[in-house]
């Protein structure tokens, strides 16, 4: 069965650094997602992707956050300066249902640890 | 925007007992709701959903019943088994919309 894939698995970063999360989505999808979990926290969404462009963002993605498509199978997810409190695990997510963000396809998501 | 809310926290069931996982919605343009079970260090998996024009939904042991009219809807188990021990989150979205909004989560241990 496809699945959606995320590098790395854990990262660890020194406050005020840039990281960048990786994922794959699958290959026949068109919305992408990215969602963080703070541990023992319910799952929150961060933003939506749809043809090459954000089709939502919650308040958590403020400018520190941005999201890429660089080529037809990646995904990112760029946090500028990191903060202690964006440590979290987040889940890249992709779905393939036209005009809904149904039946999400969750990555095994990357464990950010900010010092 | 959408708040979702679910009960309990905490469910502890003997195997093969059922299991039901409440959650309630305020949106009421919200029409579509799904579940994931997420066991411990893993992603979260959908295991069954419902669109808004749907009372009831049934997978093997798992069902969802909604009730739009009063805004909630709720997982039901059967036949409970150990392997089903995990946190359960139902999650609330509109058609259109790229967000789900995820209740607390319910951790349901099964007891052999």
């Amino acid at each position: 069965e496809p699945e959606v894939t995320q590098t790395p698995s854990h990262q660890v970063t020194q406050m005020g650094q840039e990281v960048i999360l990786r994922c794959v989505p699958i290959s026949n999808h068109l919305y992408f997602y990215w969602y963080r979990q703070i541990l023992g926290q319910k799952v929150e969404f961060l933003v939506s992707f749809y043809n090459n462009e954000i089709s939502e963002k919650s308040e958590i993605f403020d400018d520190q956050f941005s999201v890429e498509r660089p080529d037809g199978s990646n995904f990112t997810l760029k946090i500028r300066s990191t903060k202690l409190e964006d440590s979290a695990m987040y889940f890249c997510a992709s779905s393939t249902d036209r005009g809904s963000n149904e039946k999400l396809f969750f990555g095994s998501g990357t464990q950010l640890s900010v010092l | 925007g959408e708040n979702v809310e679910q009960h309990p926290s905490t469910l502890s069931v003997q195997e093969g007992d059922s299991a039901v996982i409440k959650c309630t919605y305020s949106d009421s343009a919200s029409n579509y709701f799904p579940w994931y079970k997420q066991e411990l260090g893993k992603r979260p998996q959908l295991i069954i959903d419902i669109r808004s024009n749907v009372g009831e939904k049934k997978d093997q042991r798992i069902a969802v019943t909604l009730n739009k009219t009063a805004k909630h809807f709720s997982l039901h188990i059967t036949e409970t088994q150990p392997e089903d021990s995990a946190v359960y989150f139902c999650a609330a979205s509109k058609v259109n919309a790229g967000k789900s909004t995820f209740g607390d989560g319910t951790t349901l241990t099964v007891k052999p």
